[in-house]
């Protein structure tokens, strides 16, 4: 069974603080998604990492694929409370399977 | 271009219904994929249907099943409901490429309570 794990599960920051977000799994995955879900609404995408070692930037938002294409990474600096949300990573394998990660949810106080 | 909208937004069953929830797929796209979302948890897949035909499923029983209409619309019917059945359901449409990796934009959900 593929899993993903995700960490830390909550996480309550200041505005202005730096924090990161690890998605480990012990299968090997094409390529990655990460995704923000907000109350009442469905996950939005927010990038796809296909390649080992890739690192992709969004503005404030750090994406991180690891060599083995197991793990990845979320930073995000200098958290503003719009960043609030649930964030998702996704393994794909496959053409149609994705396998969600467990969530993190974030809190950015004002 | 309209996005995916499911219905209805809430829905309350008694153990043993059957309740069919319904989604509308984003304009253009002909695959759709359901996945269930328990409280504090990511989703899990259930089934993708590509063009009217199951394309792949996960790990749930038969009394999760689906449709998807020539319109790329799609249902999704649970038999025997279950408490456990309790979840956010959600859909999500893309259009499927050959050898293209397509991005999936999912509805808002459809939140079912089993009682």
């Amino acid at each position: 069974t593929q899993l993903l794990e995700q960490s830390p599960q909550f996480l309550s920051i200041q505005e202005g603080e730096n924090l990161t977000v690890y998605c480990n799994s012990s299968s090997v995955f094409s390529s990655l998604q990460w995704y923000r879900q907000e109350p009442g609404e469905g996950p939005v995408l927010l990038v796809t990492v296909v390649t080992g070692g890739e690192v992709k930037k969004l503005k404030r938002l750090t994406f991180q694929f690891g060599d083995a294409r197991k793990d990845s990474s979320l930073h995000i600096t200098a958290a503003q409370p719009g960043d609030t949300g649930l964030y998702l990573c996704a393994g794909i394998s496959g053409t149609y399977k994705y396998i969600f990660g467990t969530g993190t949810r974030l809190k950015v106080l004002a | 271009e309209t996005g995916v909208t499911q219905s209805p937004t809430h829905l309350i069953k008694t153990r043993g219904q059957q309740v069919t929830l319904r989604c509308s797929s984003q304009s253009g796209h002909n695959t759709v994929s359901w996945y269930q979302q328990a409280l504090g948890q990511g989703p899990q897949f259930i089934f993708q249907y590509y063009r009217e035909e199951e394309n792949g499923r996960g790990n749930f029983p038969p009394r999760f099943s689906g449709l998807q209409f020539p319109n790329y619309s799609s249902e999704l019917n649970v038999n025997a409901l279950e408490l456990d059945d309790s979840a956010l359901y959600l859909c999500a449409s893309s259009l499927e490429l050959a050898g293209g990796l397509d991005t999936q934009y999912f509805g808002p959900g459809t939140r079912l309570t089993v009682l």
